[in-house]
This record gives structure tokens, sequence and C-alpha cells, in this order.
């Protein structure tokens, strides 16, 4: 079981370019999760999921996308990079009931 | 939206138990207690969680009040390996919203 999945691990972006940070899970979780983590700092809610074709935002959305097209797939698109966004990303899946888990996490530089 | 209210940090000598407090006053009837903890430089990892009664596993155990306004996270001996910040967090009704607070940063001395 490999769990939650992120790719990239790593990422230096210039500022003004986009990018998809992926995550795809192989549990069967409905719910999915986008965080951030700034350095020294709490995780933040970004986007979640409750099921494909549902998404919605949570603490600090602005500046991102996403979108649930499958039950295992929830894409996090930023679409014009900004040094504000550096910072590492988590993505996580759970079910209503249960424990979430989580990514590795990937690294986001912008520059 | 229900909030949890955690000490900064915590010490504890290794080998002895810890207890981790928790409040969360305005909890909902349908809100589930969890608990994770992030050891440096990872990403966050299950611990346990509850509804009402209290919870074994082999990483803790969880003692949740009897009006659900508090619990306590038990780690029975401590190792140093236990060392990292620990998230109460409630999962918000239908939802299951998952929003984390500062958290407690428990250091544990040999």
């Amino acid at each position: 079981n490999a769990g939650v999945t992120q790719t990239p691990k790593f990422r230096i972006l210039k500022i003004g370019q986009s990018m998809t940070l992926q995550c795809t899970q192989d549990m069967n979780h409905n719910y999915m999760y986008w965080y951030r983590q700034d350095p020294g700092m709490g995780l933040k809610l970004i986007y979640y999921s409750v099921g494909a074709g549902i998404t919605d935002k949570g603490e600090v959305p602005n500046g991102y996308n996403v979108s649930r097209s499958t039950t295992e797939d929830f894409p996090l698109r930023l679409e014009l990079a900004a040094p504000s966004q550096t910072s590492v990303y988590f993505c996580a899946s759970s079910t209503r009931t249960d424990g979430a888990f989580f990514g590795q996490g990937t690294r986001l530089t912008v520059v | 939206d229900a909030k949890t209210t955690q000490p900064n940090s915590m010490e504890s000598n290794e080998e002895e138990p810890v207890h981790l407090p928790c409040n969360h006053s305005t909890i909902s009837g349908t809100d589930y207690i969890h608990w994770y903890r992030q050891l440096p430089s990872q990403g966050p990892e299950y611990v346990i969680h509850g509804l009402t009664s209290n919870v074994n596993n082999r990483m803790a155990s969880l003692a949740i009040a009897e009006d659900r306004k508090s619990s306590t996270l038990i780690l029975h001996r401590a190792t140093l390996r236990d060392a990292a910040v620990y998230y109460c967090i409630l999962s918000w009704g239908n939802t299951g919203k998952l929003i984390f607070g500062q958290g407690t940063t428990l250091q544990v001395k040999p």
C-alpha cells in the first residue's frame, strides 16, 4: 500500500510561473486535503474535498485552485507563483470517521 | 468553528508517562477528536482519535472527558523519538474538515 503519494518532492519556481502539485491516494478515501506549512509554523488548510466532483475552500485558498475528478487524485494548481507561496505543501486523505494519512510533502521555493 | 487550545510546550523525562492536555469547549456532538504529531522535517503522523469513549492503540491512549470539552493524550513511556509537535484537532461535523492549531512542542529529556 503506497498510501498518499505527492510529486514532486522539491521544486523551484520563478515568480509568475505556474505548476501543479500532484497528490494520489490508493486507500479509496473520500476526504482529501491540501495544507501548507511555512517555516516554524503550523499547518494551514488550503482546500479540501469530500468526494469526487466536490471541493471547498479552507483557511488560505487565495492563489490556488484544485479539482477532484477521481477519488484517487487531488491536484493543487498554482497559477501565478509568488514568493509568499514558498512553503512545504502536504496532501492528506481520510474517511469521514477515521484518522488522516499524510504524504511526505512538496517543498516549493518561489524566487 | 470549534477550536482547540493546547499548551505551547511541555517537557518530559525519558521512560516516564506524558499527559498532553487539550481543551475544546465548543465541540459539537458529531466532532471527532484527533491527535497527530509531527517530527522535525516530516509530515504529520496520525496518533489516535475518538468520539466519546476513551481509546487505546499501540502508540498512545486518548482520555476524553465526560462532557467532551477536553481530552488528554497519554504516552505511557516517553522515548526520545517521541519529541515532536503534537496537534489536537477536531474533525468538523459532517464535513470532516481538519483544522490544525499551533500544537504542543514536546521535549523529552534523557
